[in-house]
């Protein structure tokens, strides 16, 4: 009974490979985010999804297209992976205006 | 430009003692401001927030007090026990339900 769950929890792929992270939370929520950890420990907000339209799209290279084909789901694809796109990636959650609840995290390591 | 900053890296406490931990921001919009706790290999868990129109806001063994005029903000957990121990993240965002800023994060262990 997962609230907010990502997969994979671990990615490990090569330079120049595009890759898929999925997220889905079972909360009823209607506004999704995704969220990038990097070396230095900062969580920082990448984009943000409400009843499936974008509403937050930070300065991220357009390499990364999140889609969200319902309420519940936010898949982040990521095209020609470069080494600095080694993170760990977080999904989140939320009612609008209410707080948000996240998920493990995907761990991506660019070889 | 870091406009939440957590200055402390990490901070040691015995058992059964007080944790304070401490953040500091520099955006005046910020009014909603939240503190999460992470376990390693684990998404960072909701603690506890507090609105700009409060000073205080109290659950069981956490507390966070707002000082707008400084611009700072404090979580207080009282007393600290083991499992408490986890990182701890500052967040605050430009009204309810924005994008969250968040902090560097402070490691708390907690000693038995």
């Amino acid at each position: 009974d997962t609230a907010v769950s990502q997969t994979p929890k671990y990615l490990v792929t090569q330079m120049g490979n595009d890759k898929s992270i999925k997220c889905e939370q079972n909360l009823g929520h209607d506004t999704m985010y995704w969220y990038k950890q990097d070396s230095k420990k900062f969580l920082k907000i990448m984009f943000s999804y409400n009843n499936k339209e974008l509403i937050i799209n930070e300065t991220v290279p357009n390499r990364f297209s999140p889609k969200s084909p319902d309420k519940a789901h936010l898949n982040l694809h990521i095209n020609s992976l470069e080494l600095g796109d080694s993170a760990v990636y977080f999904c989140a959650s939320s009612r609008v205006e209410e707080t948000q609840y996240f998920g493990p995290g995907t761990r991506l390591l660019v070889l | 430009d870091q406009q939440v900053k957590q200055n402390s890296p990490s901070l040691s406490v015995q058992e059964g003692r007080i944790s304070i931990l401490n953040c500091d921001y520099t955006n005046s919009m910020f009014d909603y401001f939240l503190w999460y706790k992470k376990y390693p290999a684990e998404g960072p868990t909701f603690l506890i927030s507090i609105s700009s129109i409060k000073d205080k806001n109290e659950d069981g063994r956490f507390t966070v007090f707002l000082n707008k005029s400084a611009k700072h903000l404090s979580l207080h957990i009282v007393p600290s026990q083991p499992g408490d121990s986890a990182v701890y993240f500052c967040a605050a965002s430009a009204g309810y339900g924005n994008k969250l800023v968040f902090g560097a994060g402070t490691i708390l262990r907690v000693k038995s």
